[in-house]
């Protein structure tokens, strides 16, 4: 079936690096994203990755795609406290056109 | 702008009602999306509509209705049989071949 698996909770120093991880289930997939949720809010498109890529980079932001193993990371550089926020890996669902979310990783910012 | 938007972004409403959130969007988008999201999970597809006057049950759709009269408006009704109806709800929108969701701000419903 279809499913995507994310850790819930990730805290890091403020500069460091966090790594959020995730792995999913649908070899077939076209597309993989990262959304980000801040308390309250909607989810808001950070990036994502088609599914031919290894590596997309934007900024501070890094995603590594291991189809083999399906696993996707997103790393985030020099980590800030305005990064606080919930982090959900999504697939594209391709034969039924729709998106599966993971549960969301908490990302909590240390001093 | 263009946008999504849901409206009231917060709700109350007694056991037993049913409950009307709106959804609405001038992306000139085709596909439309009603999710829940409860505490420490993730999205649940409750109903989605990929063109005008036609849509399909997502996960959970038991309880809920929708309609798609227009392009541009996706209500979702919580209907008295839904057990446990108090949740946020979000809605997004994506155009026919794009790959990305764009997701309104959320309605969070509190049945009391």
């Amino acid at each position: 079936g279809e499913d995507v698996e994310q850790s819930l909770f990730l805290s890091v120093r403020e500069g460091d690096s966090s790594v959020i991880n995730c792995t999913y289930t649908d070899s077939s997939s076209t597309y993989l994203y990262w959304y980000k949720q801040e308390p309250g809010a909607g989810l808001q498109l950070l990036t994502y990755i088609f599914s031919n890529m290894d590596m997309k980079q934007d900024q501070r932001l890094t995603v590594l795609l291991n189809k083999k193993d399906k696993h996707l990371s997103l790393r985030i550089a020099d980590t800030q406290t305005g990064d606080s926020a919930i982090y959900f890996c999504a697939e594209e669902y391709s034969s039924a056109s729709k998106i599966i979310f993971g549960s969301g990783t908490r990302l909590s910012i240390r001093p | 702008d263009g946008g999504i938007t849901q409206s009231p972004k917060y709700l109350f409403r007694k056991e037993g009602q049913n409950v009307t959130l709106s959804c609405e969007q001038n992306l000139n988008h085709d596909a439309m999306y009603w999710y829940r999201q409860d505490p420490g999970q993730g999205l649940r597809l409750i109903y989605y509509s990929q063109i005008v006057n036609d849509f399909q049950k997502g996960d959970i759709a038991e309880g809920y209705s929708v309609s798609r009269e227009k392009k541009e408006s996706f209500p979702l009704t919580v209907t008295s049989a839904q057990k446990n109806p108090t949740a946020f709800y979000l809605c997004a929108s994506r155009s026919s071949g794009g790959n990305t969701q764009y997701f309104g701000p959320g309605t969070r419903l509190t049945v009391l």
